[in-house]
């Protein structure tokens, strides 16, 4: 099993663009999120989803979208990136929301200029 | 929203002694804390947790005890080697999984 795969694992955005980032998973998990984690900081939760077709806003949604069309796939959109978005991004899932482990991918380092 | 302190920051111990890394938090309602680990360049990874039930648990030579009363719990780790060397982070987590990290520890293991 692959577990949580990310794409890209770098990119350099210039102020104004847009880009989606990836997330996809293979074991059927119902529940996924989106942190991002800045120098010396932990991860803040930007958005979740509990299914396909339901999601909600974390703790820092200004500046993103999310969807989530199938249990496997969590795309993260970035609309007009601004400098203050740039840090690691981190996809992870669970097969359920309470009490269970959540599974990361390797993370998407994103700079912003 | 929960508030999850994690202290030291940064933790140097020398190869054989143990670390211990403390984390307290607010939400009396929280149930489960889990620890993770994160290596560099990598996606943070579970390396033991602790439901509310519960006040201590080991695994090897890794172990979290939980003070619910005082809302802190702690990570031992004992017989430090240099694979050990990493940012570790304490969480809690709601009854929908929203995970609430503390600002993460770099532990230094000196040979």
């Amino acid at each position: 099993n692959a577990g949580v795969t990310q794409t890209p694992k770098f990119r350099i955005l210039k102020i104004g663009q847009s880009m989606t980032l990836q997330c996809t998973q293979d074991m059927n998990h119902n529940y996924m999120y989106w942190y991002r984690q800045d120098p010396g900081m932990g991860l803040k939760l930007i958005y979740y989803s509990v299914g396909a077709g339901i999601t909600d806003k974390g703790e820092v949604p200004n500046g993103y979208n999310v969807s989530r069309s199938t249990t496997e796939d969590f795309p993260l959109r970035l609309e007009l990136a601004a400098p203050s978005q740039t840090s690691v991004y981190f996809c992870a899932s669970s097969w359920t929301g309470e009490a269970t482990e959540a599974f990361f991918g390797q993370g998407t380092r994103l700079t912003v200029v | 929203g929960e508030n999850v302190e994690q202290h030291p920051s940064t933790l140097s111990v020398q190869e054989g002694d143990s670390a211990v890394i403390k984390c307290t938090y607010s939400d009396s309602a929280s149930n489960y804390f889990p620890w993770y680990k994160q290596e560099l360049g990598k996606g943070p990874q579970l390396i033991i947790d602790i439901r509310s039930n519960v006040g201590e648990k080991k695994d090897q030579r890794i172990a979290v005890t939980l003070n619910k009363t005082a809302k802190h719990f702690s990570l031992h780790i004992t017989e430090t080697q240099p694979e050990d060397s990493a940012v570790y982070f304490c969480a809690t987590t709601d009854s929908w999984g929203k995970l609430q990290f503390g600002a993460g520890t770099q532990v230094v293991v000196t040979p």
